[in-house]
């Protein structure tokens, strides 16, 4: 059975600093894809970032980027220079790609940046 | 491009009442998602359509949600009888194969 975890309900961090967003995933397919998603007040979901697991390298975009650890099955957000309209949800979620794409997601992570 | 469409934007209900929910996808995404989010809780798939067939429903409460796209384009979700634990976010969302998901704004359900 493939399962998303997020072990932070919640986190506080002040403007500027780097944040790092935990997420863990179980799955017995050899190839998947790792997503992150932001979910502000206004409750629309957005894309912020993919990972295959045959990509070789961290995937990046902006200021975000993903610490993927295939042998630990960790994939980290890491925020880097948070801002304030960083406040949000964020959703880890995962696709093995023998289901269809069928995609998963974990229970979230709510982040408050502090000015 | 324009973005997935849902509507309505809220809906209030009365329980045992019935409501549906309308989904148009981004153009040209064949798979087409509907998940349930309850408050505080991440998105729970409900029922994944690839073109006008359904993938995954396994999740879907049958006796009493209902789903269909035809044509493969436009999509409805039902809801007969609604119960108060349906109160939620109703998210839909469109994909290119194994591409990340567009959601549209959602509908949010109260039920009374």
């Amino acid at each position: 059975a493939q399962k998303i975890t997020q072990t932070q309900p919640g986190m506080f961090v002040q403007e500027k600093e780097a944040v790092t967003l935990d997420c863990t995933y179980d799955t017995s397919d050899p190839s998947y894809g790792l997503f992150w998603y932001k979910q502000p007040s206004s409750g629309e979901m957005i894309f912020l970032i993919y990972q295959g697991s045959y990509d070789q390298q961290n995937a990046t975009e902006g200021r975000y980027s993903l610490n993927f650890q295939k042998a630990r099955k960790s994939a980290n957000l890491v925020i880097s220079a948070s801002q304030l309209g960083d406040s949000a949800m964020y959703f880890c979620a995962m696709s093995p790609y023998s289901s269809a794409s069928k995609i998963i997601f974990g229970s979230g992570t709510r982040l408050s940046i502090r000015p | 491009e324009a973005g997935v469409a849902q509507s309505p934007r809220y809906k209030i209900i009365e329980k045992r009442q019935s409501v549906a929910f309308w989904c148009n996808p981004i153009s040209g995404h064949a798979t087409l998602y509907w998940y349930q989010q309850i408050l505080g809780q991440g998105p729970k798939l409900l029922i994944q359509f690839q073109n006008n067939g359904v993938v995954d429903d396994s999740q879907l409460p049958k006796d009493r949600f209902s789903a269909e796209r035809l044509k493969g384009v436009d999509s409805t979700l039902k809801i007969q009888p609604a119960k108060l634990e349906d109160s939620a976010v109703y998210l839909c969302a469109s994909s290119l194969d194994r591409s990340p998901l567009h959601f549209g704004n959602g509908t949010r359900l109260t039920v009374t």
